[in-house]
């Protein structure tokens, strides 16, 4: 079965970037969408279709997928950026997502 | 306002059975790709089951044979049912909307826009 694999941490000062890193075969071939998930809430939809943003989310995220790996970037992180992301996938009708990312804003 | 709301979570022994529901609003869940996912006690997320707008239902590994997902129109209701628990199906259980398709390149795209607040499952081992 197909597997997305994630760092299970990332720190960052307030202000600066954070690249959160998301790998798999093929990945380049595969549609990758990130989500967040703060403490105690709902997942929610940041980046989808590799880069695009839903409605609703502030410019500072960003994403893109190259070779074996797809990133998200958060520019200019904020305190309230700090949360769980999830990378997914889809693959032989069944969906695949990432470990997780905890990212931590120092 | 776009909304989902599970309901019907609970304690339940293993080998029992409990049914999850997820009302809708503000859109059509016979219209829509559906699905459930869910997530452990400080683990990741899970992905459980979908349903196709046309009927066609897929699950995980984990959970085939023992989870049924299915729809009431009339309701605008989507349902869990989860027979034969065992322990390691507690979880929060989320419905979520799902947008897929396929691009010009013929690339699959999936993702879930719209998610409810989850209901909660604990199978005691």
């Amino acid at each position: 079965s197909y597997e997305l694999a994630q760092p299970p941490s990332v720190s960052v000062s307030p202000g600066q970037t954070a690249s959160i890193t998301c790998s798999g075969d093929k990945l380049w071939d595969k549609y990758v969408c990130w989500y967040q998930q703060k403490s105690g809430q709902s997942p929610v939809l940041v980046i989808y279709q590799d880069k695009k943003r839903p409605s609703g989310i502030p410019e500072r995220f960003s994403g893109s997928n190259s070779g074996n790996t797809a990133t998200l970037t958060i520019s200019g992180t904020q305190a309230m950026d700090e949360a769980d992301y999830y990378c997914q996938a889809w693959d032989s009708n069944s969906v695949v997502f990432g470990g997780g990312t905890k990212l931590t804003v120092l | 306002e776009v909304q989902l709301v599970e309901s019907g979570g609970g304690l339940i022994h293993p080998g029992g059975s409990l049914r999850l529901s997820c009302a809708a609003s503000g859109f059509a869940v016979s219209n829509n790709y559906m699905n459930w996912v869910r997530q452990a006690p400080g683990k990741g997320l899970e992905w459980v089951s979908i349903i196709y707008s046309d009927g066609t239902t897929y699950y995980a590994d984990s959970v085939k044979g023992r989870f049924t997902i299915s729809r009431d129109t009339s309701k605008n209701t989507l349902y869990l049912q989860m027979n034969s628990l065992r322990a390691e199906d507690t979880a929060v259980y989320y419905c979520a909307r799902v947008i897929a398709g396929r691009d010009n390149t013929f690339h699959h795209f999936y993702y879930m826009d719209v998610w409810g607040k989850g209901t909660t499952v604990t199978v005691p081992s």
